[in-house]
C-alpha cells in the first residue's frame, strides 16, 4: 500500500525567500511520484513528477524536486517564492491502476 | 480547449434530493477518476473507470454510483443527499505515465 506523509498544514515565506515544501513516502514498489498545486476555487494542476529516470526533476513556475530513495523522500523547492506562488500544495504517490494517493496538502503563503 | 471539464460548477441542494455531476475529457484517455476533496483540502479517490468499466471503487455509501456511457464521459449520480455530501467534487483523466489531469471541479452544498 502507498502513502504520504506532508508534516505541518502552513508554511508562510517571504517574497525572495526559498520555499521547501516537504513529501516523505511509503510504497511497496518503485513509486512514481507527484506534486500538485491548486490554486483557490481551482482544479488541481501538476506541477512536476518523478517516473523512475532522473532524480532531480524540474517543473512548471520553477519548482523542483529531488527523489531520495534513502530517505523515502520527495521535497519541494523553488529558490526564489513569487506572490503568485501562495497555493495549496499536495504531493501524490501512484499504486495499483493508477491509483494516487495523495497527502494531506499543505498551505503556501507568501509574505511581501 | 477544456481537457477535463464539469457541469455544474456549483450545486446547491436540500438534504434528501437526487442530483448529477457530468464529466467529460477529450484528452483521448482510458482511464478516469472521481474525487472528493474535503473542507480540510482533503482528497480522496471515490471511483476509477477503465474505458467504461468500474476499477477501483473505494468504501464509497451506495448512495453514489459513477456511471460511464463512453472512455471520455464519467458522470457521478448521488441519491438522497446528506449533509455529510457538501464537498468538493473532482473528475480526473490519467494519461500512460499515471499523471493525472484534472477537472476544475464541483462545489456540493447539501442544505
Amino acid at each position: 500500500a502507498q502513502s504520504v506523509t506532508q508534516l505541518g498544514s502552513h508554511v508562510s515565506v517571504s517574497e525572495g525567500a526559498l520555499v521547501l515544501l516537504r513529501c516523505n513516502y511509503s510504497s511497496s514498489v518503485p513509486p512514481y511520484l507527484f506534486w500538485y498545486v491548486q490554486y483557490p476555487n481551482q482544479g488541481l494542476q501538476l506541477l512536476l513528477k518523478y517516473t523512475s529516470a532522473a532524480t532531480l526533476v524540474k517543473g512548471i513556475n520553477g519548482f523542483e524536486a529531488e527523489f531520495k530513495k534513502s530517505e523515502t523522500s520527495f521535497h519541494l523547492t523553488k529558490p526564489s517564492a513569487h506572490m503568485s506562488d501562495a497555493a495549496e500544495y499536495f504531493c501524490a504517490v501512484s499504486g495499483a491502476n493508477s491509483k494516487l494517493t495523495f497527502g494531506k496538502g499543505i498551505t503556501l503563503s507568501v509574505r511581501p | 480547449d477544456t481537457a477535463v471539464s464539469q457541469t455544474p460548477k456549483y450545486l446547491v441542494t436540500q438534504m434528501g434530493n437526487d442530483k448529477s455531476i457530468k464529466c467529460e475529457q477529450n484528452l483521448g484517455h482510458d482511464t478516469m477518476y472521481w474525487y472528493k476533496q474535503d473542507s480540510k483540502k482533503f482528497l480522496k479517490i471515490m471511483f476509477s473507470y477503465n474505458n467504461k468499466e468500474l476499477i477501483i471503487n473505494e468504501t464509497v455509501p451506495n448512495r453514489f454510483s459513477p456511471k460511464s456511457p463512453d472512455k471520455a464521459h464519467l458522470n457521478l449520480h448521488i441519491n438522497s443527499l446528506e449533509l455529510g455530501d457538501s464537498a468538493v467534487y473532482f473528475c480526473a483523466s490519467t494519461d500512460l505515465t499515471d499523471t493525472q489531469y484534472f477537472g476544475p471541479g464541483t462545489r456540493l452544498t447539501v442544505l
